[in-house]
Parts: C-alpha cells; structure tokens; sequence
C-alpha cells in the first residue's frame, strides 16, 4: 500500500556529485514505473519512466535502473545541481490496475553548493 | 497543449467550517481525474479519483468528498472541515486513452485552525 505516513528519508549531495535515489517496490506484478520531482510548494512533476521489460533508461541527466528480481528501482542524477534540490518519488503501476499507481513514501535530496 | 488549474493556492479555514477546492483541466476530454493529499514532509496520499462525469471512486473514508459535474472539474468538499484536514491538496489528470503519467496541477494548502 502507500507509505504516506512515513517521513521523507534525507539524502544531501554535493554539486557536481552523482545522486542515486532508491525506492523498494512492493508489487511484483507491477510493470510500469515512474519517477516525479517535487520541488517545494509544488505539485510533482514527471521525470521518467520505465517498463518492466526494460532495466535501464536513460534521459537527460538522468537514468532509471530496475532491477526486478529484488523489486528495486533507482534514479541516478549525474552533476547534481542546486536546482535538483526537491522530494524525489518513484510511482508503480500494477497491471491489474487500470487507473491508479502507488506512490512511494519520496526521498528528500539537498544539493549542497 | 493540456493544462490544469487549481484554486485557491492557499486556504485558511476554521474547524467546522465549509470546504470547496477545484480543479480544471484545458485542452483534453474525458480525462481520469485524482485528488490526493500531502502532509508536511509525507508522501502522497490518494483520496478520490474519477474515470467519468459522475463516476467517483473514493479511497479512503474521510471527512472529505468528491464530485465530477463536468468532464473536465473536479471538486473536493467538506461539510465541516476538521484539524487533521490541513494538508497539501493535489488534483491531477491522465489522458482517457491510457496513459499512465499523472500531470499535477500546482496544489493548494489548506490549513485549518
């Protein structure tokens, strides 16, 4: 189910570093994946996406890894900046379900300049 | 372009008064609607979503309600709103034909004291 009672894990990073966000998925029949960006007062904005017949995408600055067999999912941020500074959350989507995803509990990330 | 619009951006009510947030979606028809809400420093928490005018399905039993009266609104109401109603509340749309990324309008904060 939702993890909306838990309270954000932290994870600060320095400029120019690589970031690595990890998000435990619960769902083995999930087959659809995505990851949103938060940024304070805001609402979540996509990032990227992955299905479940892939294990690796790659945008701009950003790759998503899958790794199915241990239901894990990460997003790398290469050369982090200040402005990646925000709640990160990763969302499944089951195939048995039609119109919702679950979200994960999100991550905090702080770039320190 | 699709665009989405929620107002007011922020609200401050007193415990037992009335509440009305909407949403709007521009520039597409018949799309799936979803209204979650965030706590400070929490996750996502999925309250109503909607596949049709009329058509609510609600998540979890609250004090909260939801209504579709046109294809493109989406209303979030509560008779008497209590304490634990404050919150980050947030409208979002995916398109009628399957697709699974939900767009998020930019939110509104309530607070209720």
């Amino acid at each position: 189910g939702e993890s909306v009672g838990l309270h954000l894990p932290t994870l600060s990073v320095q400029e120019g570093d690589n970031s690595i966000i990890n998000c435990a998925y619960s769902n083995s029949a999930s087959d659809y994946f995505i990851w949103y960006k938060q940024e304070s007062g805001k609402g979540p904005q996509f990032i990227i996406d992955i299905r479940s017949n892939m294990d690796k995408r790659q945008g701009q600055r950003v790759t998503v890894l899958l790794n199915k067999t241990v239901k894990h999912l990460s997003l790398q941020i290469a050369a982090t900046q200040p402005g990646d500074s925000a709640v990160y959350f990763c969302a499944e989507k089951p195939e048995t379900s039609y119109d919702k995803v679950i979200f994960g509990p999100g991550t905090s990330l702080s770039v320190i300049p | 372009s699709q665009t989405i619009h929620q107002w007011p951006a922020t609200l401050v009510q007193p415990v037992g008064s009335p509440l009305s947030l909407e949403c709007t979606v521009e520039g597409t028809s018949n799309p799936n609607l979803y209204w979650y809400r965030q706590a400070a420093g929490r996750g996502l928490q999925l309250l109503f979503y909607s596949v049709g005018i009329g058509q609510i399905s609600s998540e979890v039993p609250q004090n909260l309600s939801a209504s579709r009266p046109q294809d493109r609104q989406f209303i979030l109401s509560s008779k008497k709103l209590l304490l634990s109603d404050s919150g980050f509340y947030l409208c979002a749309w995916t398109p009628v034909w399957g697709g699974d990324i939900q767009y998020f309008g930019a939110g509104t904060r309530l607070s209720v004291l």
